[in-house]
């Protein structure tokens, strides 16, 4: 079955530092990929998504992700966190390709000023 | 991107009754709406897909008697969390999308169940 691995549970980064937040995905065609984010108590909201062509992502707030198929990743980064950037991240999969979504385990991010 | 709206944010309820929660396309028609639920410090996992007009999918381990999915329209979908107990406390987030691949489904705000 396909999977989505976040091998980081926990990440702290200074404000201003660069972010690099990890997914890995087991899939055995070209997946499509998302990134969400999720403040405390809220839903989600889409970062950014990877369907096909460029694999290099851009998105919104000014994070990017880059599939890597010979990795199996698609790795969140960020140049500069600010301290609004603290929240929770998920990565997902949808295994049929429609709507519906395997979540990896998310990432929480801390960011200290 | 498009707009799901779900209501309410937050419920406490009492052991024993019953809770719905609704969840809107409010600018398109989905014809898929899926329920997640999501308990503290982990992550979403879905309960089911229901489909306008016809039965909901349930995943594995999910009681259908107990979670009530109605889908009647194209744009509204309610959870009912029947007979509740303190172990359904819980965060639960609908989507809402169409059929097709490539696309992506548009999530709720979510809803804080407390069951006391």
């Amino acid at each position: 079955a396909q999977s989505v691995t976040q091998p980081d549970i926990h990440i702290t980064v200074s404000e201003g530092a660069s972010l690099e937040l990890r997914c890995n995905y087991s899939y055995g065609a070209t997946p499509y990929l998302f990134w969400y984010v999720q403040s405390p108590g809220q839903g989600l909201q889409l970062l950014l998504k990877y369907f096909s062509g460029d694999t290099l992502v851009q998105g919104i707030k000014g994070f990017e992700a880059e599939f890597k198929r010979s990795q199996s990743s698609f790795n969140l980064r960020k140049p500069s966190v600010h301290w609004s950037d603290a929240a929770e991240y998920f990565c997902a999969v949808p295994p049929g390709g429609g709507n519906k979504l395997v979540f990896g385990a998310g990432t929480i991010l801390r960011v200290k000023s | 991107g498009a707009v799901v709206s779900q209501h309410p944010s937050r419920v406490i309820c009492k052991s024993g009754t019953s809770v719905k929660i609704e969840c809107r396309s409010l600018d398109f028609q989905a014809t898929t709406m899926f329920w997640y639920r999501q308990f503290p410090k982990q992550s979403l996992m879905l309960m089911a897909t229901s489909n306008e007009g016809s039965k909901a999918t349930y995943e594995q381990g999910v009681e259908k008697d107990k979670f009530l999915i109605n889908h009647a329209s194209l744009t509204l979908s309610t959870l009912t969390v029947t007979s509740a107990h303190p172990e359904d406390s819980s965060f639960y987030i609908c989507s809402a999308g169409w059929e097709g691949r490539g696309t992506e489904a548009f999530f709720g705000q979510g809803t804080r169940l407390t069951v006391v």
